[in-house]
């Protein structure tokens, strides 16, 4: 595609629920990137893929926290039983390799979760 | 720990004044750096990346490894340059993420 797609591009969702975020990378890019923007905050690291495997969680806030890539493209990142904290904009981007050494990651829209 | 820091949340010039948004950073390692800017209701996109060494919409910014610092500066702000900016380093290596600093929103008025 033309860019990195997200959706839903906004979600309002009780307190207790479950919610799953969909990324679709830029075709071709292999790696892929979920971050979180808060309020002041900035964005927050969450995960990391290469390909389907995911060589750095650190991110992730809690367990309830997962994501998980299939084919090398499509991302879902899911937050269970969903607290008021967790309400931010969730980014997903992508770069055809790794970041850093030139290769430039690019941005989704973002997913904005609202947990009430 | 890696980190970046961006010590204005906000920084407010009028239309034609020099701006420098600052950016210092903690990295043992060899840093690569860049910046993110954020229009309103737009996605987060690169402007400009240290190793490229290159002007992008009047903006440039040097690495200085000595001062760990890597400032984004433009001598003549204009009304559309107005956008959240993001500082951010690649950690390379098997790690590989962007640490991003907090931010800062620049105003730049008429």
């Amino acid at each position: 595609g033309a860019g990195v797609s997200q959706s839903p591009s906004n979600k309002v969702t009780e307190k207790g629920k479950d919610v799953e975020l969909r990324c679709d990378p830029i075709s071709g890019h292999t790696a892929l990137y979920w971050y979180r923007q808060s309020l002041g905050q900035g964005l927050e690291f969450l995960i990391y893929f290469q390909g389907n495997s995911a060589p750095d969680k650190s991110g992730l806030p809690s367990d309830r926290f997962s994501a998980e890539r299939t084919g090398g493209s499509v991302s879902t990142l899911t937050i269970q039983r969903t607290q008021q904290e967790d309400s931010a904009v969730y980014l997903c981007a992508s770069s055809l390799m790794r970041s850093g050494y030139g290769n430039t990651i690019y941005f989704g829209e973002g997913s904005w979760l609202t947990v009430v | 720990a890696q980190r970046v820091t961006q010590p204005e949340k906000l920084l407010s010039v009028f239309k034609g004044a020099p701006v420098e948004l600052k950016c210092n950073y903690s990295y043992s390692g060899s840093p690569e750096l860049f910046w993110y800017v954020q229009y309103s209701r737009q996605r987060l996109q690169l402007l400009l990346r240290h190793i490229s060494r290159e002007s992008i919409k009047g903006f440039t910014a040097d690495l200085n490894k000595g001062e760990t610092s890597f400032h984004l500066k433009k001598p003549f702000a204009q009304e559309e340059d107005s956008a959240m900016y993001y500082c951010a380093l690649s950690l390379g290596g098997s790690q590989g993420n962007l640490i991003f600093g907090k931010g800062t929103k620049l105003s730049v008025k008429p």
